[in-house]
Parts: C-alpha cells; structure tokens; sequence
C-alpha cells in the first residue's frame, strides 16, 4: 500500500519560501509514477501545481500560474519529493498536498498525502 | 485555459440515485475523474478512466462521459457518500479540477 506522509511549516512570513516535503513509501520515486503537489483553498478549490517523474531522466511539469515561483524536487537517496514556492503571499495559504498518478498522460491521482494547511501571514 | 464546471449542490434521498455532473469543451474526447472529498480528510479517487472503479470503491458508483459532459451517478444513496465530489481532467499536461459538488443525503 503507497502512503505519503508530508512535513513542513505550517505558517510563513510573506515573500519568503514555503517549503514542503512528500515522504514516499510503498512505491518507488523512481519508478514509472509521476508525483505532483496539489493545493486546495476555500477561493480557488483544488489547484494542480506541478508534477515530476522519470523517464530515463527527470521531468517537470508545472501549472502556468506558479511556474515562475515553484520548484519540485526528487530525492531519490530518501525517496521523497519537495515543493518550494518562492515569494508567497497571503494567496498562497491552502492545504496543501502531494499524490501519485500512475503514469503521464491522463493518469488520475490514485493515492494522496494528509494535507498540510500553509498560512502566509507576518 | 480549459475550465471544468460542476453544480455547487445536489441533493438526494437515501436509497435514490444522485447524477453529479462536470461539464467543459470536448470533454469526452478527454478521460474524465471523480474524487470524493469527506471533512478534514483528503480527495479519494472514486471512478478514473470515465468509467472505472478502483479496488474497494463500491458499485453504487459508476460513470460516463460523452460530448461536453462527464456524470458520476451513484446509485441506492448512503449517508455515508454525503461529501464533496470533484471531477477532474487533463488538458495539455496540465490537471484541471471542477469546483466541487457538495452532495446532501436528506
């Protein structure tokens, strides 16, 4: 059974980095899934941010309106994903979570982490 | 960018069938996804592929998806599925989501 256990601060100041963290276990990070960062507020509903896999090499993919901020990140020695967001504001508080899609081109999102509430305030 | 659209709310009475429907552009010519969404819990994937179950997702659950619209129908309504449904799709490597359909067992 896949599970993902996420950890990360749950407040940040404003214009600074929200980072988070996707403990994989139960699959591989490496094999042929794609693991994504998904954010969830009462304004905007569920937003898909981005996604990474590999295919021979590492692949990104990430949703316009965050592509200038955002990085997600493998760690193959810990078998774990990240997601850093760059200069947040007060937009940018939401649950945020990551989930597996098993494959690239239309997979759905079959296993998904706890969730974790970022707020951005000072 | 592509946009999914759901009703806000449907309501139902136990043992009915419930018709949640997610409407965008040629959204049949796309593979269309429902999650379920309980209070402080996260999304679970109840029908993916239009059609399919995953493993212990009950049969009361089914759906469809032809022309602009995808349907989830869930069939002899318990208590226990009142919850958020969302469809889901992709469209240029990009997931998109409905809004979210609060479902009510009255």
């Amino acid at each position: 059974q896949v599970q993902l256990q996420q950890s990360g601060p749950g407040l940040v100041k404003p214009s600074q980095i929200l980072s988070l963290t996707c403990a994989i276990s139960g699959d591989s990070i490496s094999n042929s899934a794609a693991w994504n960062w998904i954010r969830q507020s009462p304004s905007r509903g569920l937003e898909w941010l981005g996604r990474t896999y590999y295919r021979s090499k590492w692949y990104h993919d990430y949703a316009i309106f965050v592509k200038s901020r955002i990085t997600i990140n493998p760690d193959t020695s810990k078998n774990q994903l990240s997601l850093h967001l760059n200069s947040v504001t007060p937009e940018d508080t939401a649950v945020y979570y990551c989930a597996r899609a098993l494959g690239i081109a239309v997979a759905p999102f079959d296993f998904w982490g706890q969730g974790t509430l970022v707020t951005v305030s000072s | 960018s592509y946009e999914l659209t759901q009703p806000p709310s449907v309501s139902v009475s136990p043992g009915q069938t419930a018709s949640i429907t997610c409407s965008g552009d040629k959204l049949g010519d796309k593979y269309a996804c429902w999650y379920q969404q309980k209070p402080g819990q996260s999304p679970v994937l109840v029908i993916y592929q239009d059609t399919k179950r995953p493993s212990g997702i009950p049969e009361r659950f089914s759906g469809s998806n032809s022309a602009n619209t995808a349907t989830l129908t869930i069939s002899g309504t318990q208590a226990m599925d009142e919850a958020v449904y969302y469809c889901q799709a992709w469209d240029s490597s990009t997931a998109v989501f409905g809004g979210g359909t609060k479902l009510t067992v009255l």
